[in-house]
């Protein structure tokens, strides 16, 4: 099981905003970061640290966190943002071990 | 252009053996942590183990598996041993942010399938 508990499914209307959210203990303590994964293709990093964005990564993406909540929000969602979004962190045991939410497939309607 | 290349998957035998490759270029290899990530069929990803200065290994893995990396030819490995149907899945090698192992993976390799089954 993991550390991290993501929602299993979500789903949003074409260009309205939704909120994917990761939960676990280490997450008072470390931030998380987030991964789009489209069918046969890798992940891809779309937010990390307090709330910063790779280049490429549309602004749309943002990234909160508040207690043991992160949050990946996508402002506007497009058709191609329907995607499997994973969270990551370290895991709560002190050891910087890494972990992985189980994931939120984001389906936009 | 950061690139990452995984090879050395394939079909093996349960308590068998593989060595994974990752071939990296665009970028100076020795200044960043990797790390290997894996994806079971049709589940999630699943954190392996990561190299800096030290290493770090799931427990899935601890005892079994060994990240290794030769900063001469920019390539990162997975010693695999003692392999188990569980282990099956596609192993992702991925860049880190920076030096340290910090969980901010920025590149990704399209990965390479080891499938362990008798």
């Amino acid at each position: 099981s993991s550390e991290l508990t993501q929602d299993p499914a979500v789903s949003v209307a074409l260009r309205q905003t939704v909120r994917i959210t990761c939960q676990g203990d280490s997450l008072r303590n470390y931030y998380a970061s987030w991964y789009q994964q489209k069918p046969g293709q890798a992940p891809v990093l779309v937010i990390y640290g307090k709330n910063n964005r790779p280049s490429g990564i549309p602004d749309r993406f943002s990234g909160s966190s508040s207690g043991n909540t992160a949050s990946l929000t996508i402002t506007g969602a497009q058709a191609e943002d329907e995607a499997d979004y994973y969270c990551n962190s370290r895991d709560s045991s002190g050891n910087l071990l890494v972990v992985f939410g189980g994931g939120t497939k984001l389906t936009v309607l | 252009e950061v690139q990452l290349l995984e090879s050395g998957g394939g079909l093996v035998q349960p308590g068998g053996s593989l060595r994974l490759s990752c071939a990296a270029s665009g970028f100076t290899f020795s200044n960043y942590a990797m790390t290997w990530v894996r994806q079971a069929p049709g589940k999630g990803l699943e954190w392996v183990s990561s190299i800096s200065g030290s290493t770090y290994y799931a427990d899935s893995g601890k005892g079994r598996f060994t990240i290794s990396r030769d900063n001469s030819k920019n390539t990162l490995y997975l010693q695999m041993n003692s392999l188990r149907a569980e282990d099956t899945a596609v192993y992702y090698c991925a860049k880190e942010l920076g030096a340290t192992s910090q969980h901010y993976y920025d590149y990704w390799g399209q990965g390479t399938l080891v499938t362990v089954s008798s």
